[in-house]
């Protein structure tokens, strides 16, 4: 079994939509949470943290589950912009494992 | 914002010749540097972490011989991938992480493609 598991997709949706990603992990002795962008052929960049309260940065919002080791991330209001492929990351305190990535496609 | 280069950003190779990456954290001080290795539509993988001055703990199944790490000093570290093979052309990226910031700082990735 992955350590960090997404669907890979991928998710086609139109200008506008909302849409979710969803994500769980393996390791529940894991400390920190994170959702990275990854344009193709580029580094990932770091979207959101993500803590069990929950929290929003404008259009994104990501939630942590810690008993179901369960992560997601809602954008709404999809531009063509946020097309690229997002990546959930968790972290035992010292290396990121990262999640093969789910690809978001939006289309005009 | 914390930086770091990595160069080349992309190189092509004869198959049995050795090529390094490095990368350098241009305005804070890496003391645990990682490498991480990712072919086309799968995740990245870690390959190696590196503490300054310290030999590089290798992921299972990554051979040490083969991917060569040296972080010799605070701002730099490299990795040499020897006796390339067409099955080792991927894309290399190097993450930083310093004593003070909490996050980790990527480079901008080598794509090594071995002919």
């Amino acid at each position: 079994r992955k350590e960090v598991e997404q669907d890979p997709g991928p998710f086609n949706v139109p200008e506008g939509a909302t849409v979710a990603f969803n994500c769980t992990y393996s390791n529940s002795a894991s400390q920190s949470f994170f959702w990275y962008r990854q344009d193709c052929r580029k580094e990932p960049k770091l979207l959101m943290s993500v803590y069990s309260s929950g929290n929003e940065d404008g259009r994104f919002t990501a939630q942590l589950n810690r008993a179901s080791q369960y992560i997601s991330l809602l954008i709404r209001d999809s531009k063509l912009s946020d097309s690229a492929t997002y990546l959930c990351v968790v972290s035992d305190g010292n290396k990121l494992v990262f999640g093969a990535g789910t690809i978001l496609r939006v289309k005009s | 914002g914390a930086v770091v280069s990595q160069h080349p950003s992309w190189v092509i190779c004869k198959s049995g010749t050795s090529v390094k990456i490095e990368c350098r954290s241009l305005d804070f001080q890496a003391t645990t540097m990682f490498w991480y290795r990712q072919f086309p539509k799968q995740s990245l993988m870690l390959m190696a972490t590196s503490n300054e001055g310290s030999k590089a703990t290798y992921e299972q199944g990554v051979e040490k011989d083969k991917f060569l790490i040296n972080h010799a000093s605070l701002t730099l570290s490299t990795l040499t991938v020897t006796s390339a093979h067409p099955e080792d052309s991927s894309f290399y990226i190097c993450s930083a992480r310093g004593q003070v910031a909490y996050g980790y700082t990527f480079g901008s990735g080598t794509r090594l493609t071995v002919v």
